[in-house]
């Protein structure tokens, strides 16, 4: 059965840069030419897509985040990772990871619980 | 960018009766685009509904799909405690993928 773990600090300064890392277990990251992706839900509000990765390495980034965001993917470790750079209080948010449905990448159909990621000094 | 509309912002029923949730696309969407989730609080978005109407793996025949171009709907036919919770639209188009802003059904 697929697993997805979110790993990272849950408290990050401002100005700084938010990494976090998603583990996959039960599978292959590579697997079945998988997409991942990255979610995000600021406290007592909606869902946020930020980014995904193709397992080979292209991305696709919310137009948004994108001048701060880079996301990527370690195969050898069944791990994608995420990196925010220069963030603030609007980016407190709980963080999930994804798998995008296959064949069609159009959904996600697996997430991980989720990390809670606060940016304050 | 396509924006999701949801409606209503909160819906308040009874249990055992019918739920109708709206989701309006800014712009067209093709039905295999759409998708409906469900989260309760402290837990992930689950999948419920692919390709406007298809029921994800294990979802239960009471929560059903429909609509094309700019209009989609999710309907719980009969409402169970399990269900009074947050739901939200999703879409796919160039390469992007959004969210609409929720609708939270509450017991009345």
């Amino acid at each position: 059965q697929l697993q997805l773990q979110e790993s990272g600090p849950g408290l990050v300064k401002p100005s700084e840069t938010l990494s976090l890392t998603c583990t996959v277990s039960g599978g292959s990251i590579g697997s079945s030419s998988s997409y991942w992706g990255w979610i995000r839900q600021p406290p007592g509000k909606g869902l946020e897509w930020i980014g995904t990765i193709y397992y080979s390495g292209s991305t696709y980034y919310n137009p948004s985040l994108r001048s701060r965001l880079t996301i990527s993917v370690d195969t050898s470790k069944n791990q994608f990772s995420l990196k925010l750079n220069s963030v603030a209080a609007a980016d407190t948010a709980v963080y999930f990871c994804a798998r995008h449905s296959r064949p069609y990448f159009y959904y996600l159909d697996v997430w991980g619980k989720g990390t809670t990621v606060t940016v304050s000094s | 960018e396509i924006v999701l509309t949801q409606s209503p912002g909160t819906l308040s029923l009874s249990p055992g009766e019918r739920a109708t949730l709206s989701c309006r696309a800014s712009q067209s969407v093709s039905s295999s685009y759409l998708a409906w989730y469900q989260q309760k609080p402290g837990q992930a978005p689950r999948l419920l509904i692919y390709g406007a109407s298809s029921r994800a793996t294990g979802i239960p025949d009471r929560f059903s799909g429909s609509g094309s171009g700019t209009d989609f709907t999710l309907t719980i036919s009969r409402l169970e405690p399990e269900d009074f919770t947050v739901y939200y639209c999703q879409q796919y188009g160039s390469s992007l993928w959004t969210f609409g802003q929720g609708t939270k059904v509450e017991i009345k």
